[in-house]
């Protein structure tokens, strides 16, 4: 098992560019987390999806689109990137929610110039 | 509303000697806690976690963390640490109760960087 992999490892955007960063995950998982990771504030939520079809807003996701499509994928979108959205962005998984433990992705290191 | 608070942000250690990163944390509800450490440039990896029973938990690596619910904390403790302990430590907790779907949502301290000094 991969476990979780994400795509791409590091990119550099202009401002006002888009992209989409794809979390991939083969343990049949039916929770998966967007996080950003920006010095001295810890992991924060973007968005959040307890199944396939279904996503929800976590604590900062303004600038940011999802999608689940299909089970074992999980998209961010950044529509028009700001420098404010460069960040390290994980993806995590987990079997369902409450006391399962979260499996994180190597993350994305994402520059906004 | 849940928040979780590290003491520390950073905490320089000699090998060999024991260590304490402190968590603190509020909620109006009951929670499940969990200890995460990230070496550099990986994602995060489980060390340990609370869900229930022991208020001692022992987690891999040797360490341990214990949850004291009257002082709402549950801090992470090692005997004695090695150069490889050197990483960010991150202390989160999720609800027990589940809001539309929100439970299991982990909600991260700002992380402790541990340092690790022959």
């Amino acid at each position: 098992n991969a476990g979780v992999t994400q795509t791409p490892k590091f990119r550099v955007l202009k401002t006002g560019q888009s992209m989409t960063l794809l979390c991939a995950q083969d343990m049949n998982h039916e929770y998966m987390y967007w996080y950003r990771q920006d010095p001295g504030m810890g992991l924060r939520l973007i968005h959040y999806s307890v199944g396939e079809g279904t996503t929800a807003k976590g604590e900062v996701p303004d600038g940011y689109n999802v999608s689940r499509l299909k089970k074992q994928n999980f998209l961010l979108g950044l529509e028009s990137a700001a420098p404010s959205q460069t960040s390290v962005y994980f993806c995590a998984s987990t079997l369902e929610g409450s006391s399962k433990t979260q499996y994180f992705g190597p993350g994305t290191r994402l520059l906004v110039l | 509303a849940q928040s979780v608070t590290q003491l520390d942000s950073q905490v320089p250690v000699f090998e060999e000697a024991p260590v304490e990163l402190r968590c603190n944390y509020s909620s109006s509800v009951s929670v499940y806690l969990f200890w995460y450490v990230q070496y550099p440039n990986q994602g995060l990896q489980l060390l340990l976690k609370y869900l229930s029973g022991s208020t001692l938990v022992k987690g891999i690596n040797g360490f341990e963390a214990e949850f004291n619910k009257s002082q709402t904390s549950f801090h992470l403790r090692k005997p004695s640490v090695h150069i490889s302990d050197t990483a960010e430590y991150f202390c989160a907790v999720s609800d027990q109760v589940n809001y539309g779907g929100s439970q299991g949502n982990l909600i991260f301290g700002k992380g402790t960087k541990l340092s690790v000094k022959p």
